[in-house]
């Protein structure tokens, strides 16, 4: 069974500051792996999603790195922003769904 | 246009009535999803559906019974409600099943009294 697992559970920075977000899972056997973003009261926006074949995916300020043998994956936030304040998600895909982490919530602080 | 709509967005009811949340999806995708995310923010999959048929059925009561009219609808009815099934429900459609990205409606929050 996949077991997916998001570090810091929450993380507190002044704007400005590099956000990173570390993301393990215990199962290799990945389609691929998506980045989300839930703000408070909504539903998830897709960020980033790499397969499995890659190594990183990078949108405008964001950038996710994939080590599919280690089980881990990292986003990055640059030059944070107050509007960068939610929680970020991290699943896998494996066959028909996808297994979530509980999240990383961020507060970048004005 | 929505890509993923649900509704209704909030549903209040007691405990033992039967109630059901709408899914509806434009995007032409092939499968759908229904999540539960509880009181503690988990996402946890439900049930997943290829061309209106059933793939994934992940250990949830049969209290709990979706139905695809279609391909791009997928509906969640759910009897004689428990308190314990107060939690948001995300439906989310994907064009395959494996390989493509989710995406998700904006949630249903239910609760039970």
């Amino acid at each position: 069974k996949q077991e997916v697992t998001q570090i810091p559970a929450a993380l507190s920075v002044p704007e400005g500051e590099n956000l990173v977000l570390n993301c393990s899972f215990t199962d290799s056997a990945i389609y691929n792996l998506q980045w989300f973003r839930q703000d408070p009261g909504k539903g998830l926006t897709s960020l980033l999603l790499i397969q499995s074949s890659q190594r990183e995916q990078t949108s405008g300020r964001l950038n996710a790195s994939l080590d599919k043998s280690s089980g881990r994956s990292t986003l990055y936030i640059a030059a944070s922003q107050p509007g960068d304040s939610a929680t970020y998600l991290c699943a896998v895909s494996g066959d028909y769904k996808l297994s979530f982490g509980a999240g990383t919530t961020v507060t970048v602080r004005a | 246009d929505t890509a993923v709509s649900q509704t209704p967005k909030y549903l209040v009811t007691q405990m033992g009535n039967d109630k059901s949340i709408k899914c509806e999806q434009n995007l032409g995708h092939d499968t759908m999803y229904w999540y539960k995310q509880d009181s503690k923010k988990f996402l946890k999959i439900m049930f997943s559906y290829n061309n209106k048929e059933l793939i994934i059925n992940e250990t949830v009561p049969n209290r709990f019974s979706p139905k695809s009219p279609d391909k791009a609808h997928l509906n969640l009815h759910i009897n004689s409600l428990e308190l314990g099934d107060s939690a948001v429900y995300f439906c989310a459609s994907s064009a395959t099943g494996g390989d493509s990205p989710l995406h998700f409606g904006n949630g249903t929050r239910l609760t039970v009294t």
